[in-house]
């Protein structure tokens, strides 16, 4: 049962647009939402977190959106850089719950195209 | 700055033996958590440690078990391996309870042979 879940395997975008990864999830008790970009043969690298108490969190180059009625949350990295091709995840828990083990997506891979 | 530690980064084992994996937290921060990630898939929880006791567990086989120590270094003990257990595992740290970022390590490549 994959209760979060990211639709798109891969994405290709140009240098300089916008990317756009989308992340669905069907537990309505995950109240924290992180994204994660990976690059092979390494660990997951943090970059920006939500809570459910927000809709929108902003960091440099990315921001990540929440829309808890339809449970879903994105990651916009603007503008696009090639160093940011990778696999992104999504990831969530349920931290008023005091349980913080995340639950990852299926990955996206994002690849910029100079 | 410094980062989470693994060690081993690879590691090949036959099956039916016995593997530790050492994970080093981020300095300062006293809760650690191991992942398992299989080929192709996202990686999944096994278990957690919060000031050296345990504090949750996810799918994590019997053949399985850690700790974390006073120096707050973890280690996850492998018996009886099985072919299936080829994974990379990965540690990571958070400075404690209720602060949710997860810094990763790099992982260790186990493969059972």
């Amino acid at each position: 049962d994959q209760q979060v879940k990211q639709n798109s395997p891969s994405l290709s975008v140009q240098e300089g647009r916008i990317s756009i990864l989308n992340c669905d999830y069907t537990n309505s008790m995950f109240d924290y939402f992180l994204w994660y970009k990976k690059y092979p043969a390494e660990g997951p690298t943090f970059l920006i977190s939500i809570s459910s108490i927000k809709d929108k969190n902003e960091d440099g180059r990315f921001t990540v959106f929440l829309n808890k009625s339809a449970k879903h949350l994105s990651l916009h990295i603007v503008p696009s850089q090639p160093g940011d091709s990778a696999v992104y995840f999504c990831a969530a828990l349920r931290a008023n719950f005091g349980n913080e083990k995340l639950t990852f997506g299926t990955g996206t891979r994002l690849t910029i195209i100079p | 700055a410094a980062g989470v530690i693994q060690s081993p980064r690879h590691l090949i084992k036959e099956k039916r033996e016995t593997a530790t994996l050492k994970c080093y937290p981020i300095p300062r921060h006293d809760t650690v958590y191991w992942y398992q990630q299989g080929p192709g898939q996202d990686p999944q929880f096994l278990i957690s440690f919060y000031e050296k006791m345990q504090s949750d567990k996810g799918s994590i086989p019997d053949r399985f078990s850690a700790q974390q120590f006073s120096d707050y270094h973890s280690e996850l003990n492998m018996s009886s391996l099985e072919l299936g257990d080829s994974a990379l595992y990965f540690c990571a740290s958070s400075l404690t309870k209720g602060y949710y970022e997860q810094y990763f390590g790099p992982g260790t490549r186990l493969t059972v042979t």
